[in-house]
């Protein structure tokens, strides 16, 4: 069945300092989301990707999906404290009923 | 605007007991319903979604079930808990989820002991 990885597992870094995030699917995607759930919290919808080669940019996000649609990553330019959390990719095949979600990347920043 | 309640939000249960999670949509109308549970530090996992009454798909064969007796209205159970059903259970619902995504419930945090 279809599988979504997610590299790196955790990442640490100071504020200040960029941050990116890998997804990678087993199979090619119709379309990938990306959600972000804060400690103690849940899930919250980031954004959508659908064209080969999409960037989309949200302030300091900037989400990618791949010319292949089987992978995309989230770049955060200058973490903030405000960014600690788990983003969560989702990816949806062609004829898929539903997403399925990466084991997502927690994100630490040092102040 | 449209919300979404879980509850309870944390739940302490021994093993073999019975298990009762309620989810209720406002707002919106026919929504598709979805129950979710990520283990600690790992990812979500799909257990089961509805796209109308009466109508439950399960995604993982399990000790669980859910049933859908309203429109916005969706319920996981368990008649028996095992340890292994400790996990954070978490409600979502979309319209278009190929557009709009998810929403999320804030969720039940489940201990078995």
């Amino acid at each position: 069945g279809q599988q979504v990885m997610q590299i790196p597992q955790y990442q640490h870094v100071q504020e200040g300092e960029d941050f990116t995030t890998y997804c990678n699917s087993s199979t090619t995607l119709s379309n990938i989301q990306w959600y972000k759930q804060r400690p103690g919290g849940h899930p919250v919808f980031l954004i959508q990707l659908v064209k080969s080669g999409e960037v989309k940019k949200q302030k300091r996000l900037t989400f990618q999906f791949g010319e292949a649609k089987k992978n995309s990553s989230l770049h955060i330019t200058a973490t903030q404290t405000t960014d600690v959390g788990t983003y969560f990719c989702a990816g949806r095949e062609n004829y898929g009923q539903n997403f399925v979600f990466g084991p997502g990347t927690r994100l630490s920043v040092l102040p | 605007s449209q919300t979404i309640h879980q509850w309870p939000a944390t739940l302490v249960q021994p093993v073999g007991s019975p298990l009762s999670l309620e989810c209720t949509v406002e707002g919106t109308s026919n929504p598709n319903l979805y129950w979710y549970r990520q283990a600690a530090g790992r990812g979500l996992q799909l257990l089961f979604y509805s796209v109308g009454i009466g109508q439950i798909s399960s995604e993982v064969p399990q000790n669980l079930s859910a049933s859908r007796p309203q429109d916005r209205q969706f319920i996981l159970s368990s008649k028996k808990l095992l340890l292994s059903d400790s996990g954070f259970y978490l409600c979502a619902w979309s319209v278009a989820a190929r557009v709009y995504g998810y929403t999320f419930g804030s969720g039940t945090r489940l201990t078995v002991v």
